[in-house]
Parts: structure tokens; sequence; C-alpha cells
């Protein structure tokens, strides 16, 4: 099945500064990785998410790239602000119906 | 809000009762899953619901474990015999054939298992 390892665990950066997130998988045949964002109290949401048949996404200030070679994925968020401070899990299909997530990145943007 | 309901939101109970969770998914969702979340850790799966059947459940889903989509729209998740290995977030989510991919969540029941 499916193993994803994220680092770091913990993140604090300068409001207007990036950051970026890094995830491994395990299985080659993975197809699909999402990023969700949890804020306190609430479930996770989906924010971007990149399938294996290109290499970057971008939404305004959040992009994903995919190595598939090597097998991560990373997230960066440019100009960060206040409100993204949250918890972000990134994630790999395991199984035909379920998703592994990582274990997940606490990051504090300090204003 | 037409958003994945969950409730209770907060449950405390003593070790060896037994509880159990609902979850309404938005509406036309045909999928239907259960996680857990423990503190410091990402959502692990439980079961997986498609419309009423029940097709993938985790080795995680103990036989004190046991859910239900009776009609295929609203789910329950008992738990019996509660132990304090159990405390933990219990997160529903649900998808559509078209959804992409994209899982929507409630925002989760905590269970204390004093």
């Amino acid at each position: 099945g499916e193993n994803v390892e994220q680092h770091p665990s913990t993140l604090s950066v300068q409001e207007g500064d990036s950051a970026v997130i890094k995830c491994t998988y395990s299985d080659s045949a993975s197809n699909y990785f999402p990023w969700y964002k949890q804020e306190l109290g609430k479930g996770p949401q989906l924010i971007i998410d990149i399938r294996s048949n290109v290499g970057e996404k971008k939404d305004q200030r959040i992009a994903v790239t995919l190595n598939k070679t090597a097998k991560h994925f990373s997230l960066h968020i440019t100009e960060t602000q206040p409100e993204d401070s949250a918890v972000y899990f990134c994630a790999a299909p395991s199984g035909a119906n379920n998703l592994f997530f990582g274990t997940g990145t606490r990051l504090t943007v300090i204003p | 809000d037409t958003g994945v309901s969950q409730n209770p939101r907060h449950k405390i109970t003593k070790r060896g009762q037994n509880v159990t969770f609902r979850c309404d998914p938005i509406s036309e969702h045909n999928r239907l899953y259960w996680y857990r979340q423990t503190l410091g850790q990402g959502p692990e799966f439980l079961t997986y619901f498609q419309n009423e059947a029940q097709l993938e459940k985790s080795r995680l889903l103990s036989d004190r474990f046991s859910a239900e989509r009776p009609k295929g729209s609203f789910s329950t998740l008992e738990i019996q015999r509660t132990e304090q290995g159990d405390s933990a977030m219990y997160l529903c989510a649900s998808s559509s054939d078209s959804s992409s991919g994209e899982l929507f969540f409630g925002e989760g029941s905590r269970l204390t298992v004093l």
C-alpha cells in the first residue's frame, strides 16, 4: 500500500515570505496528489491537487510541483498571510477508494 | 449550510460504553468515507461506502466498530465497548463521481473515552 512522508512537521515564516512543504510517496502507480488545509476545529479542505500527467500546477499564491521520478511533490505558498496559518496535509491514493494522508505540517505566519 | 454535517460534535464517555456518530453527506454525493484523526496526525482511513454498499474497510476497523449507510444517504459509525485508545476525532467525508477525487469533510466528532 501507499506510504506518504511529510516534512517539516512545523514551519514558521514571516508574513510575506514563502513557505514550502514537501512530501514523498512510495507507490509509483499513484497518479493523484492533493493538498488539504485544516483550520482549528474544522475538517480538512482541499486547496490544490495535481495529477501525474503534469509537473506543476498553480492557483494564485499556491502551487504544487510533482517529480514522479523521485516520487515527491511539494506545496509552495508565496506572499504568505496570517490567514494561511493552519495545518497542511499532503495525500496520495491508497487502494481504489481512499487517500493516505501525511502527518501534517503546522504553518505559522508571523505578522 | 449544505456541507457535510456530523453529530454529535463532542462526546465524552466512560470506558466500556457504546457510542454512535452520525454523518449527513452532501445530498447528491454517492460516496461516503469515515476517517479517524488523532492529535498531531493526519486522517486515517476507516471505511468507504458507495451508495448503501460498504465496499472497503481498513484493518484499523476492529470488530468493535461498525458502520452503516442503510439508504445510501446518512451514515452511522458505532463503537462498542469503547477503550481509551478510541479517543480521537472521527471525520466523515463525501464525494461524487464528478468530484474529481476531492473529498468534502465534515467538522468531525470528537470522542473522549475516560
